[in-house]
Formats: C-alpha cells, sequence, structure tokens
C-alpha cells in the first residue's frame, strides 16, 4: 500500500466546510483511496473512496488531485459531532489485509 | 440489522492468563481483520483472514492466535506470550474477490483490554 501522510491536527467552525488533506504521492494506479473516521472509543466508520474521480456521497466528498499524488476529503456543514480523527488509506484494496491506519488527522469542529 | 459484533466490551486479565475476544458479523463478508489500538495511535493489524479455515499474519502477530472455523466468526487469542496486550482490539470484514476488491471494511466498536 501507498504510504499516506496527514496533517496531526485541524480545526474548523460549526456550519463551515471542513478540508482535510491527504498526500499518497507513490500511489499505483490500481489503488484507491479511502477514507474512515474514528469517534473516541468507537470503530472507525467508512466515509466515502475513490479511484480517479471525485467523488460524493451522503457524508462528504472526496476531491483527487488529476496525478492521483493527493486528496481532500470536504465535510460541506462540519457539526460538532464530525470531530473525530480521520484516517486517508491509499491501497490496492483493503481486503489485501496490508491496510495501515496511520495516526490520522484530529478534527476538531469548534461552537 | 447487519454488523459486527464484537464481545466483551470491557475485559480484565490477569498476567501469565491466556483470553480470547469475539467477533461475529452477519454481513455475509468472506474477509475478517484484527487490529490493535494503542492510546493516541493509529491501527496496526494483527491477523487477517480472506476465506474460511485460511488466515495470515499482520504486521504485529507474534503473541496472537486466531481460528475462522465459520465465516461468520473469527476469535482473536491473546496469549501469555503477548507482554504488552493492554490495548483497544478491532475487528472489521469486508467483501472480497474478483470484482469486489475495492470494497470498504466495516468495523465493530471495539474490545477494550487491561491487565490486572
Amino acid at each position: 500500500d501507498a504510504k499516506t501522510t496527514q496533517p496531526p491536527s485541524m480545526d474548523c467552525a460549526e456550519g463551515r466546510a471542513a478540508n482535510l488533506p491527504c498526500n499518497h504521492s507513490t500511489i499505483s494506479g490500481n489503488e484507491y483511496v479511502y477514507w474512515y473516521r474514528q469517534i473516541h472509543s468507537q470503530g472507525p466508520q467508512y466515509i466515502i473512496h475513490g479511484l480517479k474521480n471525485n467523488e460524493t456521497n451522503e457524508m462528504a466528498s472526496l476531491i483527487i488531485t488529476e496525478d492521483r499524488k493527493s486528496s481532500t476529503l470536504i465535510l460541506p456543514h462540519a457539526t460538532l459531532r464530525d470531530t473525530a480523527v480521520y484516517y486517508c488509506i491509499a491501497g490496492p484494496n483493503t481486503n489485501a489485509g496490508k491496510s495501515t491506519f496511520g495516526d490520522g488527522t484530529t478534527l476538531t469542529v469548534k461552537p | 440489522d447487519g454488523g459486527i459484533t464484537q464481545s466483551p466490551k470491557y475485559l480484565f486479565r490477569k498476567e501469565g492468563q491466556n483470553v480470547t475476544l469475539s467477533c461475529e458479523q452477519n454481513l455475509n463478508h468472506d474477509a475478517m481483520y484484527w487490529y490493535r489500538q494503542d492510546p493516541g495511535q493509529g491501527l496496526r493489524l494483527i491477523y487477517y483472514s480472506q476465506i474460511v479455515n485460511d488466515f495470515q499474519k499482520g504486521d504485529i502477530a507474534e503473541g496472537y492466535s486466531v481460528s475462522r472455523e465459520k465465516k461468520e466468526s473469527f476469535p482473536l487469542t491473546v496469549t501469555s506470550a503477548q507482554k504488552n496486550p493492554t490495548a483497544f482490539y478491532l475487528c472489521a470484514s469486508s467483501f472480497t474477490g474478483q470484482g469486489l476488491s475495492n470494497q470498504p471494511q466495516h468495523f465493530g466498536d471495539g474490545t477494550r483490554l487491561s491487565i490486572l
């Protein structure tokens, strides 16, 4: 799996968009980008994933650069309940059993 | 509702004892995984299984053992050989196989293991 780099922490004002960056400069052509989040003392929750195209679902949007070396997770209207650790993973597929969840980005949404 | 159930939520172990953590899923997923999480850190893979009666070591398998006798169940045993077992243990599952290789993992709510 490609190594990913994320900032350790970010703050966001409630109601504003939260933009969480992830660098995966060594990603290969068949590797997807996945995002999960973990609220304290719970299991990680899947958010979204993509290969080349930008993706959107009810939770978030994923913007992948054209060269696929970086991506941004966008929470369009952050709420206090979005405070969590966000993990970015790049790999051929999570089923390969080699996914590594790094330390992620701790997002704090403030009133 | 479909999901992954881990039990118990909290577990205490005396030094020198083996202890088994339960993980059950009713999502009809082929693959199952065990991760360890230490405070303030990310998840590290212990073992994974892509099919019944088969499993592979992850990055930190020493001191742990697993079995996969049924598709729905993937118990993890923390043996006395694991010198620092206090941690948060997470089980996950996913689809696998041709055409489903990009399916995400679904996680349980974890078991917190402590040494008495």
